[in-house]
């Protein structure tokens, strides 16, 4: 089956604490991961995809074929980052649709 | 930078309406989906399009709804008979190639 399993419904941590989002998958073929991020009112924007190994707003995320896990990190958590955070995993074929987790929800505090 | 819009961005109609749920995407993308979120659950696949026809759908993608492309640059999502359950976000979405997904703001439907 395929599917994207955020555990956390709530992340809360205090400005310059570490963050770590939780994304584990469930998939047969190849996988392909994405985070999205959704900040208050806003549309959903792609965060970073794994196969670009790049780090944006200081997020960085590393593909675990061992765990099937995608978590995303960041060091030291802004108040800007507050926002809703979408783990995605890419289906393959014709379509190319996209399988989201559920969301955390991260806050970061003053 | 090119975006993804949607209208409306509140959609408000009575049980049995229909209504349709509108999408300019990307110009020069060609894949189109349409996602739904209701209140509190996932981003949910709806559909794909590709080359004036339907790819992929999902069996939430029952007989009520339908999608097109009327013209070069809309890309409209219709639900023939609302009901209280399509109330939801619903998200347009466009790619070119094996590329990224761009998502628009979102139409909020109710359905009352």
């Amino acid at each position: 089956a395929q599917r994207v399993t955020q555990p956390e419904k709530l992340l809360s941590v205090f400005k310059g604490a570490p963050v770590e989002l939780k994304c584990n998958y469930s998939y047969s073929g190849s996988p392909e991961l994405f985070w999205y991020v959704q900040y208050s009112r806003q549309r959903l924007q792609l965060l970073l995809r794994h196969i670009s190994r790049e780090s944006i707003k200081g997020f960085t995320a590393d593909l675990n074929k061992g765990e099937t896990s995608f978590h995303l990190k960041k060091p030291f958590a802004q108040e800007e980052d507050s926002a809703m955070y979408y783990c995605a995993l890419k289906v393959g074929g014709a379509t190319n649709k996209l399988i989201f987790g559920t969301g955390t929800l991260l806050a970061v505090q003053p | 930078e090119p975006e993804v819009t949607q209208t409306p961005s509140h959609q408000v109609t009575q049980m049995g309406q229909e209504v349709i749920l509108r999408c300019v995407p990307i110009s020069n993308h060609l894949y189109f989906y349409w996602y739904r979120q209701i209140l509190g659950q996932k981003v949910e696949f709806l559909v794909s399009f590709y080359n004036n026809e339907i790819s992929e759908k999902s069996e939430i993608f029952d007989d009520q709804f339908s999608v097109e492309r009327p013209d070069g640059s809309n890309f409209t999502l219709k639900i023939r008979s609302t009901k209280l359950e399509d109330s939801a976000m619903y998200f347009c979405a466009s790619r070119i190639g094996s590329d990224t997904q761009y998502f628009g703001p979102g139409t909020r439907l109710t359905v009352l």
